[in-house]
């Protein structure tokens, strides 16, 4: 089956300091790799996703690039604030496009004021 | 625009009780659900997936069961709860990719 491995499980940084989050996943067949936001006590959030035609999409401070023939692909938190704090979670997709989404195993990013 | 509902947002229930949370969605149709667990410190764990009415699949061996009534009605049951049920149960549903998950149940078995 789909494996996906999400690196680091911790990581704090420096207000303003950018902050990189990297997955790696093991189906060649996976097409749609989504990043989500958890805050504490809430359902995870989806906060912006890439799909296998495209090799990097930004969307203001937040970005995710993705390498198919390395199969992984990493989000850039870039000027992070403390109000990014929060777990974040990679998945891909398995089985292709309709496939069920399976996720990483979260990281815990603190942004120190 | 779509909207998923899960409740309660927590519960605490002793040992070999039932256990139903149920989660609906509204503004699409015939959507994808899926119930996952999320024990502390740990990742997202998928429990069941639906694609249709009365069409449930078990990712994982356990305790719980999972039933589709309607469309758009998605229900997480136990008939005798056990302490390793304990965790954060999320309710999320997908058109093709794109997942977007409820508010999530804090499940503690004492």
């Amino acid at each position: 089956g789909e494996n996906v491995e999400q690196h680091p499980s911790t990581l704090s940084v420096q207000e303003g300091d950018s902050a990189v989050i990297k997955c790696t996943y093991s189906d060649s067949a996976s097409n749609y790799f989504p990043w989500y936001k958890q805050e504490l006590g809430k359902g995870p959030q989806l906060i912006i996703d890439i799909r296998s035609n495209v090799g990097e999409k930004k969307d203001q401070r937040i970005a995710v690039t993705l390498n198919k023939t390395a199969k992984h692909f990493s989000l850039h938190i870039t000027e992070t604030q403390p109000e990014d704090s929060a777990v974040y979670f990679c998945a891909v997709n398995y089985g292709g496009s309709q496939g069920n989404l399976i996720f990483g195993k979260g990281t815990k990013l603190s942004v120190k004021p | 625009s779509q909207t998923i509902h899960q409740w309660p947002a927590t519960l605490v229930q002793p040992v070999g009780s039932p256990l139903s949370l149920e989660c609906t969605v509204e503004g699409t149709s015939n959507p994808n659900l899926y119930w996952y667990r999320q024990a502390a410190g740990r990742g997202l764990q998928l429990l069941f997936y639906s694609v249709g009415i009365g069409q449930i699949s078990s990712e994982v061996p356990q305790n719980l069961s999972a039933s589709r009534p309607q469309d758009r009605q998605f229900i997480l049951s136990s008939k005798k709860l056990l302490l390793s049920d304990s965790g954060f149960y999320l309710c999320a549903w997908s058109v093709l990719t794109e997942a977007f998950f409820g508010q999530g149940t804090r499940l503690t078995v004492v």
